[in-house]
């Protein structure tokens, strides 16, 4: 089938920890990967994308690799902070080629002085 | 600046009540969509619009309506709302249909089916 399924929260770290967010997914082809990013109150906005295997997308510090060997799409960030306390979306295109997202679960992060 | 718009940002109703949640964005983009956030199912597409007078359904399109008279408008409709449509609504836009665009999103619709 087609999914998305992301390791689940909440994440607690303190400021300036490594960051890995896992994220797998299933899908016939190569869809395009997305990591969107809530904060509270707010809607969601795109924080990267790849839409080729091997691709690197990095936004804010934060980077994501697409490896089709492993169906996985990590995201990972070197040194959080306070403010990247949010949820995280891991998304990928949807079937058939047209702009449908299909969402994990989501992953709240919340980051402490 | 840039941006799509829903009103209202939160909406508590009674079963069966009809209601209209609006959303509107000023990108010309072609695409438009409603998602449904439920807490551990993330987002899930309600009904989306490929251009005006073309909609679809999406993965759970029942009990809702959509109409797209106007690019930059597609409202959802609950014509007999109930307690399972209560939820967190995100409206969406993109320039285009391709599976590899971002899409922007609104800042969501808190509602409450009583």
């Amino acid at each position: 089938g087609n999914s998305v399924t992301q390791m689940e929260g909440p994440v607690t770290l303190s400021e300036e920890a490594f960051l890995t967010i896992n994220c797998t997914y299933t899908a016939t082809g190569y869809p395009s990967l997305f990591w969107y990013v809530q904060y509270p109150g707010e809607g969601l906005q795109l924080l990267l994308k790849a839409t080729k295997a091997d691709d690197k997308g990095s936004n804010k510090g934060f980077e994501a690799t697409y490896r089709k060997e492993t169906t996985s799409f990590h995201l990972e960030k070197g040194s959080v902070q306070v403010s990247d306390s949010a949820v995280y979306f891991c998304a990928r295109g949807g079937a058939g080629g047209y702009n449908k997202l299909i969402f994990g679960a989501g992953t709240r992060l919340a980051v402490h002085p | 600046e840039a941006q799509v718009t829903q009103n209202p940002r939160y909406l508590i109703t009674v079963t069966g009540k009809k209601l209209t949640v609006t959303c509107s964005q000023n990108m010309n983009h072609e695409y438009m969509s409603w998602y449904r956030q439920d807490p551990g199912l993330g987002l899930r597409q309600i009904y989306y619009s490929m251009n005006v007078e073309v909609t679809d359904k999406g993965d759970v399109p029942e009990g809702y309506k959509v109409s797209r008279k106007e690019k930059r408008n597609f409202p959802l409709i609950l014509e007999s709302p109930s307690p399972n449509q209560t939820s967190l609504y995100f409206c969406a836009s993109s320039l285009g249909g391709l599976a590899s665009e971002t899409q922007y999103f609104g800042p969501g619709t808190r509602l409450l089916v009583l």
